[in-house]
């Protein structure tokens, strides 16, 4: 069955800092990546995806994110924080070939100190 | 106007009542789906219903019920609450084309928010 860890629960930078927020997964075929950010009382939002191809995705919002499959690891980062990207990020699954029955991770929160 | 919408936004109830949580896109997506979210865990898979004749059971079905009365509109209702199911309750929508995968993205409403005491 497909998993997802996010090791951190919750990260602390400060704004203008790069970030770096860990993914691992567990898929035996090609997984369907992704990564949602949720702001305080809203929906999820979709940051980027990684179905096939380029192993360096580009999201909205400045984010990006790389597949290795060597590592089974599918991090999102950016490299200057705004105060704004405070949130909840969430890391994804699906099996391969669709996105429908995702399994999300557990979530990293963000705080920024400005 | 949000293309994936939620009613109610927030409920409190009390336990043994019987809740409706309902959705409605805009989108025009085959595929609903209703997620909930607690703190720590994430969020895990209700039900999913890939077209308006096809309903199936997620990872944590047990205590609830849903209804697809059209393509546009997926209905998740607890039948009796019971205090842990309090959560955040998220609907979501996703299209698969068959030519074009990387189209089959979920998009989220802005979640419910059900207090069961």
């Amino acid at each position: 069955a497909q998993s997802v860890t996010q090791p951190d629960i919750h990260i602390t930078v400060s704004e203008g800092a790069s970030l770096e927020l860990r993914c691992n997964y567990s898929y035996g075929a090609t997984p369907y990546l992704f990564w949602y950010v949720q702001s305080p009382g809203q929906g999820l939002q979709l940051l980027l995806k990684y179905f096939s191809g380029d192993t360096l995705v580009q999201g909205i919002k400045g984010f990006e994110a790389e597949f290795k499959r060597s590592q089974s690891s599918f991090n999102l980062r950016k490299p200057s924080v705004h105060w704004s990207d405070a949130a909840e990020y969430f890391c994804a699954v699906g099996r391969s070939g669709t996105a429908s029955k995702l399994t999300f991770g557990t979530g990293t929160r963000l705080q920024v100190t400005l | 106007d949000a293309d994936v919408t939620q009613t109610p936004r927030n409920r409190i109830t009390k336990t043994g009542k019987r809740i409706m949580l309902e959705c409605s896109q805009t989108k025009g997506h085959d595929r609903m789906y209703w997620y909930r979210q607690d703190p720590g865990l994430g969020l895990r898979l209700i039900y999913y219903s890939f077209d308006v004749k096809d309903i199936n059971k997620g990872e944590i079905s047990d205590g609830y019920s849903v209804s697809r009365q059209a393509q546009a509109k997926f209905s998740l209702s607890l039948e009796s609450a019971i205090p842990n199911q309090t959560a955040l309750y998220f609907c979501a929508t996703s299209d698969l084309m068959r030519q074009d995968s990387s189209t089959d993205t979920q998009y989220f409403g802005p979640g419910t928010r059900l207090t069961v005491l």
